[in-house]
């Protein structure tokens, strides 16, 4: 079965860096993923499309700050430079055969 | 520039139906399927079913198979996600979103609505 895990929560200092993780369920570790920020009271933007070799890329206006890579069966979103506007619920989002599978969200607090 | 636009927000009795839309402009909407995602209040985003709008080619989850219904009128550009009998457990936040890529599903989700608010309660 498809399944995305994602931690629920995550908090950094502004200006620091923090690394979310959205891990692939077991023999579906080749696959792609793409992360989407969610801020308070809004809907969903897309922020990248992550390759299992960490190749991505990101979506109109997405800042440098945000970048992905993989290692295995996880998949990893890490924004640099924290800022105020990053606090949001960042979900992770991935397809298979007739389906569409999205994580339960990390929501990332900054101090 | 792509746009998703939705209906506006809306407030229903358990029991009565519903038709909510997402109008797609700036790019060529025949070509691209159109998914539809809920959000129960403060929880996560859940993929119900996509439609593509050229063939009306539709696919739904299992967990909404036979809840909702999804169409699409290519003629105004126009995907729709309706219900016909409401219960308080529909009460959610609804987006429409498109895939990155043209003629295909199984991709990420580029764009999206702004969200049409329902709530449904007596």
């Amino acid at each position: 079965q498809l399944v995305l895990t994602q931690s629920p929560s995550a908090s950094a200092s502004l200006g620091a860096s923090v690394k979310l993780t959205c891990t692939l369920s077991s023999g579906h570790s080749s696959y792609a993923i793409a992360w989407h920020q969610q801020q308070p009271e809004k809907g969903p933007r897309y922020l990248m499309k992550l390759n299992s070799d960490g190749s991505h890329s990101k979506g109109d206006g997405i800042p440098d700050r945000f970048s992905g890579s993989s290692s295995g069966a996880e998949r990893y979103l890490t924004i640099s430079s924290l800022q105020s506007e990053d606090e949001a619920d960042y979900y992770c989002q991935t397809w298979g055969t007739g389906i569409q599978v999205f994580g339960t969200g990390t929501k990332v607090t900054v101090l | 520039e792509v746009q998703l636009v939705q209906s506006g927000a809306e407030v229903k009795k358990p029991g009565e139906s519903l038709k909510i839309s997402c109008k797609g402009s700036g790019y060529s909407f025949t070509s691209y399927w159109i998914g539809w995602v809920r959000q129960m209040p403060g929880k996560g985003l859940e993929w119900m079913g996509i439609i593509y709008p050229g063939d009306s080619d539709t696919r739904y989850s299992p967990s909404f198979q036979g809840q909702v219904t999804i169409s699409a009128d290519k003629s105004i550009s126009t995907a729709y996600l309706q219900w016909s009998s409401l219960k308080a457990s529909d009460t959610a936040m609804y987006y429409c979103a498109r895939p990155l890529y043209s003629s295909s599903w199984s991709t990420a989700f580029d764009y999206w609505g702004q969200g049409t608010l329902v709530t449904v309660s007596s």
